[in-house]
C-alpha cells in the first residue's frame, strides 16, 4: 500500500529566509509520481512542484525544489526566500503507479507553514 | 483559462438529506477526480471519471457516488447524510497522460 509521511505539523520561519519541509514515502512501484501542493485558508490545492520516480535531476520551480533522495525514499520541499504569502497548508502526495488510468492520489497529514515578518 | 470550477462553494444539509456536488473541469481534460476532506482524515479519494467510466474507486460507503457528462463535468452525490460527511469535497481535473492534476476550491459541505 502506498504511504506518505510529514513529520512536521507546523514550521515557522522568518521572511525572506529558506525552508525545508520534510516527506517520506512508502510505495512498491517502481514508477511513480511526487507532488507539492500549497493550500490557502480558502482551501484551493495549489500546484507547486513534481518529480518522477525516473527523473535524474531534482525538479524546480521558481523558488520551490524538490529535495528527492530515491534511496530514502524522501522527497522534501525547499522554499527559498520565504515570502508572507507562502504562509498555507503544505501537501505532499504520491501517484503510484504513475502513468495509465491511475489518477489516484495519496496525500500526506500535511505541514502548516507560518511566516513571520 | 478558466480553471476547475466547483458549485456549490459552500452549503448546510440536515442529515438524512441528500447533496449533489458539480465539477466542471478545464477544456480539454477528460479525467475528473473527487477528494474529500477532514480534520480527521485528511485528503482521501473517492472516485475518477474518464469518458463517463469510472475508472478507480476509492474505500467510501455506497452512499458516496458519482458521474461524467459527456462534456466531462463531473456530480458527486451523497444521500442519507451524516454528522461525519462535514467535509471539504475537492474536485480535480488532468489531461490524459499529463502528471499534474489540476485542483477546484472545493465545496464546503456542512451537515446539521
Amino acid at each position: 500500500a502506498q504511504k506518505i509521511t510529514q513529520t512536521q505539523p507546523g514550521m515557522f520561519v522568518q521572511e525572506k529566509e529558506a525552508v525545508t519541509l520534510d516527506c517520506t514515502y512508502d510505495t512498491s512501484d517502481q514508477s511513480y509520481g511526487l507532488f507539492w501542493y500549497k493550500q490557502p485558508s480558502s482551501g484551493e490545492m495549489i500546484f507547486l512542484i513534481y518529480q518522477g520516480s525516473y527523473d535524474e535531476q531534482n525538479a524546480t520551480e521558481g523558488r520551490y525544489s524538490l529535495n528527492f533522495q530515491k534511496a530514502r525514499k524522501s522527497a522534501n520541499l525547499v522554499i527559498s526566500a520565504s515570502q508572507l504569502g507562502d504562509s498555507a497548508m503544505y501537501f505532499c502526495a504520491m501517484r503510484s503507479p504513475s502513468g495509465g488510468s491511475n489518477y489516484k492520489l495519496t496525500f500526506g497529514k500535511g505541514t502548516l507553514l507560518t511566516v513571520n515578518p | 483559462k478558466a480553471g476547475v470550477t466547483q458549485t456549490p462553494r459552500y452549503l448546510i444539509k440536515t442529515r438524512g438529506q441528500q447533496v449533489t456536488l458539480s465539477c466542471s473541469p478545464i477544456s480539454g481534460h477528460r479525467s475528473v477526480s473527487w477528494y474529500q476532506q477532514t480534520p480527521g482524515q485528511g485528503l482521501q479519494f473517492l472516485f475518477e471519471y474518464f469518458s463517463e467510466t469510472q475508472r478507480n474507486k476509492g474505500n467510501f460507503p455506497g452512499r458516496f457516488s458519482g458521474r461524467q457528462f459527456s462534456n466531462s463535468r463531473s456530480e458527486m452525490n451523497v444521500s442519507t447524510l451524516e454528522l461525519g460527511d462535514s467535509a471539504l469535497y475537492l474536485c480535480a481535473s488532468s489531461r490524459e497522460g499529463a502528471n499534474v492534476l489540476t485542483f477546484g476550491a472545493g465545496s464546503r459541505l456542512t451537515v446539521l
